[in-house]
C-alpha cells in the first residue's frame, strides 16, 4: 500500500533552517510528483511547491522564493523540504503529499515550532 | 493566481439530512487537455491529514462513500452530502489544481445540529 512518512517534530530559532523528510513506499517513487502543504494551527492548508522526483523540477509559491527547497534522493525514494530564514508564522504541521493535481496520498505530518 | 471561496464557513446538519458546500474559483480551471474541471475535495478531521474525496469535480476517490457527491463546472461547485452521517464531521476543503500555486478554500466546517 502507498505510504508517505516523513520524519518527526522539529523545534527551531528564528532565522534556522529546518528540512523534512518523506519516504515513500508502496509505488514506484518516480512516477509521481510530490507536493507540500503547510497548515498552521486553526488555518487552512496552504499550498508551497511541488516536485517531480523523475526530473528534479519544482515549481514554487512566490511566497516562498529565495526560502524553500525541494529535493529528492531516488535511491531511498525520499522526499525532502527545506525551509530556511524561519520566522514565528512559519510554526505549522508541514505536509508531503502524492499527487501530479489532486493529492490522493499523505504523509502524517510535521511538526515544525519557530521560538526563540 | 486563482483564488479559491467557499460557502458557507460552517453549517450544522441533523443526522441523516442533506449537506451542500458551494466554492467559487476566481477564474476557470477548466482543463483544455481533457475538458475536465481540475477541482478536488477534501476532508480534514481533526489531527489528522487532509483526505481527498472527489478529484476532477465529481470523480469519487476508491473507499469513499456514496453519499459524497461533487458536481459544478467553470467556476462554481458543490459538494453534497445526500444524508449527514456522524463521521462525517470535519473541515471541508476545495482546491484547484490547473495551476500552480493550487490554491485551497478557506474550508467549512460541517457539524451535527
Amino acid at each position: 500500500q502507498v505510504q508517505l512518512v516523513q520524519s518527526g517534530a522539529e523545534v527551531k530559532k528564528p532565522g534556522a533552517s529546518v528540512k523534512v523528510s518523506c519516504k515513500a513506499s508502496g509505488y514506484t517513487f518516480t512516477n509521481y510528483n510530490i507536493q507540500w502543504v503547510r497548515q498552521a494551527t486553526g488555518q487552512g492548508p496552504e499550498w508551497m511547491g511541488w516536485m517531480n522526483p523523475n526530473s528534479a523540477n519544482t515549481d514554487y509559491e512566490q511566497k516562498f522564493k529565495g526560502r524553500l527547497t525541494m529535493t529528492r534522493d531516488t535511491s531511498i525514494s525520499t522526499a525532502y523540504m527545506e525551509l530556511s530564514g524561519l520566522r514565528s508564522e512559519d510554526t505549522a504541521v508541514y505536509y508531503c503529499a502524492r499527487g501530479n493535481g489532486a493529492m490522493g496520498y499523505w504523509g502524517q505530518g510535521t511538526l515544525v515550532t519557530v521560538s526563540s | 493566481d486563482i483564488v479559491m471561496t467557499q460557502s458557507p464557513d460552517s453549517l450544522a446538519v441533523s443526522l441523516g439530512e442533506g449537506a451542500t458546500i458551494n466554492c467559487k474559483s476566481s477564474q476557470s480551471v477548466l482543463n483544455s487537455s481533457n475538458n475536465k474541471n481540475s477541482l478536488a475535495w477534501y476532508q480534514q478531521k481533526a489531527g489528522q491529514p487532509p483526505r481527498l474525496l472527489i478529484s476532477w469535480t465529481s470523480t469519487r476517490e476508491p473507499g469513499v462513500p456514496d453519499r459524497f457527491s461533487g458536481s459544478g463546472s467553470g467556476t462554481d461547485f458543490t459538494l453534497t452530502i445526500s444524508s449527514l452521517q456522524a463521521e462525517d464531521v470535519a473541515v471541508y476543503y476545495c482546491q484547484q489544481y490547473l495551476s500552480t500555486p493550487r490554491a485551497f478554500g478557506p474550508g467549512t466546517k460541517v457539524d451535527i445540529k
